[in-house]
């Protein structure tokens, strides 16, 4: 099956910087996404990792090790506007389903 | 422009009611997805489709309905038996060619409200 867990909030100070863990058990893992989502509106895509390492995009990384079944989404120079839900999900080949984390809500404070 | 549609944005239900959501997608994707949000809560996916006339339970899809007749469209029918389906629907497509995910693009959602 597939099994997702993240923090449920975190906070941080404007320019800061604040590490977002996610921790999953996949079956034909197919690789773990990284959403942003703001109150009310649809998530919007942030990052894909399928092999170990970390890919960076801008003020916003994320590292993937699939021994540890270990993800994290790193954001830099954080911004008011940074404060969002931040989705983790996993893919698998095995159910083609496209499961999603609970959520971690991010509060940046001035 | 391409993208997914979803509609209407907010919708009104009674009781004992059926409600059909619509999704329309021209990224010409195989993958199709429909998930519920709670406030406050994650993503929870109902139905998902992977190919034209074939679809597959999620894991709350007990007094949901979808169907997948064309490759553009997925509509999702919230029926009488959904006894709490008052939430955010979210639908989101994927272009999964093999066993290759890519990003998956969501709808603007709809906002259900049972009166």
């Amino acid at each position: 099956g597939q099994n997702i867990d993240q923090p449920t909030e975190m906070t941080a100070t404007e320019g800061a910087i604040v590490q977002i863990n996610c921790t999953y058990q996949t079956s034909g893992f197919n690789g773990l996404f990284w959403y942003q989502q703001h109150a009310g509106e649809a998530p919007t895509f942030l990052s894909y990792n399928v092999l170990d390492g970390l890919e960076e995009k801008g003020r916003f990384s994320s590292f993937l090790s699939r021994s540890k079944g270990y993800s994290y989404l790193l954001l830099k120079e954080l911004q008011m506007k940074d404060s969002a839900s931040y989705l983790c999900a996993t893919g698998s080949y095995n159910t083609d389903k496209l499961i999603f984390g609970t959520g971690t809500r991010l509060q940046v404070f001035p | 422009d391409g993208g997914i549609t979803q509609s209407p944005k907010y919708l009104f239900r009674k009781e004992g009611q059926n409600v059909t959501l619509s999704c329309e997608q021209n990224l010409n994707h195989d993958a199709m997805y429909w998930y519920r949000q709670d406030p406050g809560q994650g993503l929870r996916l109902i139905y998902y489709s992977q190919i034209v006339n074939d679809f597959q339970k999620g894991d709350i899809a007990e007094g949901y309905s979808v169907s997948r007749e064309k490759k553009e469209s997925f509509p999702l029918t919230v029926t009488s038996a959904q006894k709490n389906p008052t939430a955010f629907y979210l639908c989101a497509s994927n272009p999964q060619t093999g066993t290759e995910y890519t990003e998956a693009f969501f709808g603007q959602g709809t906002r259900l409200t049972v009166v």
